[in-house]
């Protein structure tokens, strides 16, 4: 079956470093998201993208973040100057244009801030 | 935004037992799904259920579109079907997104 992969499973970093995180969509599907968990909270959206640009952000989705489709597989999410509230598991997710509005999820990316 | 809600929020269970979950909505949807949250933190997709039952050995999940209700039914449950289980559902028309609710912690022991 297919799956979304993402990399890296699990990152640490230090208050103010920039993070990127990576996502493979599934090959056909065209919509692909960004949705944080904070430890022991729902899972809230941050960003949906379609078409090479942004269709919608959440309020967290703020000027720290970026999302980028540089080749025709990779989906990244850039996180920049980190900080300690950013600590998270950070889920990517994607679904075909007609149909079923299915999403798929990621493994996820647990990014702690130190 | 569409607001979901899960009841209830926490749920311990003896093995063996069976238990329903339920999730309401409070609008109309054009998808809803189930999962899993793993101990590993991975979501793992349970039903996809707009509306009708559908069922996946000792799991069932029934959604009432027309009445903003979906149930998730857990039979014969195993300490391996403990975690959280989140509903989520699928808005249209000018948000086309996922939109989770506060999930049902389970715990089954044995």
């Amino acid at each position: 079956e297919p799956e979304v992969t993402q990399t890296p499973s699990h990152q640490v970093t230090q208050m103010g470093q920039e993070v990127i995180l990576r996502c493979v969509p599934i090959s056909n599907h065209l919509y692909f998201y960004w949705y944080r968990q904070i430890l022991g909270q729902k899972v809230e959206f941050l960003v949906s993208f379609y078409n090479n640009e942004i269709s919608e952000k959440s309020e967290i989705f703020d000027d720290q973040f970026s999302v980028e489709r540089p080749d025709g597989s990779n989906f990244t999410l850039k996180i920049r100057s980190t900080k300690l509230e950013d600590s998270a598991m950070y889920f990517c997710a994607s679904r075909k244009s007609t149909g079923a509005n299915v999403l798929t999820f990621g493994a996820g990316s647990r990014l702690t801030v130190l | 935004g569409i607001q979901v809600e899960q009841s209830p929020p926490d749920l311990i269970l003896q093995e063996g037992a069976n238990s329903t979950l339920r999730c309401n909505f409070s609008d109309s949807v054009n998808n809803l799904q189930w999962f899993h949250q793993n101990p590993w933190g991975q979501l793992i997709n349970l039903f996809y259920i707009p509306s009708g039952t559908k069922q996946n050995g000792r799991l069932s999940a029934t959604t009432v579109a027309t009445e903003r209700y979906s149930l998730l039914y857990i039979s014969s449950s195993q300490t391996t079907d403990s975690g959280v289980y989140f509903c989520a559902a699928f808005t249209q028309g000018g948000s086309e997104k996922l939109v989770f609710g506060k999930g049902t912690k389970l715990t089954v022991n044995p």
